[in-house]
């Protein structure tokens, strides 16, 4: 069966500071992975998705996420933290016919 | 396009009153998610349809729940009688999604915010 697990459950850094938020995933096939993100009393947005094209994905607002097989990771990134991108952050798999989601990373930024 | 539709946004109703809350997806988009949204239990997935046919209500909790897609357009989750317990966020979601595994991304409505008193 298809699992993720979010390392860290909340993340806190400072406005400007690079952004790392962390996921390890279980797949028995070839996996889809995604990465969500919902801001306060807000649906759930996609960030970006990697489906084994290229490794390094770049999603909105400045993140990219790195897939990496041998580690089974999936690790979400920004260069530099924005007020705005307080929220709470989901890693996702592909589970077969629906989608399997983390329990969520909530990020900090502090000015 | 505009997205997913929840409706209504926010519902207060009290215990044993019957709840129901509506969906309309994305035109075009073929699957439909029902979510569930707590502090305790995260988001779970309750239901979801292909092309209006129910495929997984492994998630439903209990026999109080259900829901129906009579067209692509439109669904309803129902919870009757409601309790305390039920008291979360209601998430429906949309994608081009097939059956059987595939990475199309799902689109989320705003969601429902249910308080049971």
């Amino acid at each position: 069966a298809q699992s993720v697990t979010q390392l860290d459950s909340h993340v806190s850094v400072s406005e400007g500071t690079p952004v790392l938020l962390r996921c390890n995933y279980s797949s028995s096939y070839s996996p889809s992975l995604f990465w969500y993100v919902q801001h306060p009393n807000k649906g759930l947005q996609l960030l970006l998705k990697y489906t084994s094209a290229a490794t390094l994905v770049k999603g909105i607002n400045g993140f990219e996420a790195e897939f990496k097989k041998s580690e089974t990771s999936f690790h979400l990134t920004k260069p530099s933290a924005h007020m705005s991108d307080a929220a709470e952050y989901f890693c996702v798999v592909n589970g077969g016919n629906k989608l399997v989601f983390g329990a969520g990373t909530i990020l900090r930024v502090k000015s | 396009d505009a997205g997913v539709i929840q409706s209504p946004r926010h519902e207060v109703t009290e215990m044993g009153q019957e709840v129901t809350l509506r969906c309309k997806p994305i035109s075009g988009h073929n699957s439909l998610f029902w979510y569930r949204q707590t502090m305790m239990r995260g988001l779970e997935l309750l239901i979801y349809f292909n092309n209006n046919v129910p495929i997984d209500d492994s998630g439903m909790p209990e026999d109080r729940f259900s829901a129906k897609m009579p067209n692509a357009s439109f669904s309803t989750l129902k919870i009757q009688p409601s309790e305390p317990r039920d008291s979360a966020v209601y998430f429906c979601a949309s994608s081009l999604g097939g059956v059987a595994g595939d990475s199309y991304e799902q689109y989320f409505g705003p969601g429902t915010r249910l308080t049971v008193t």
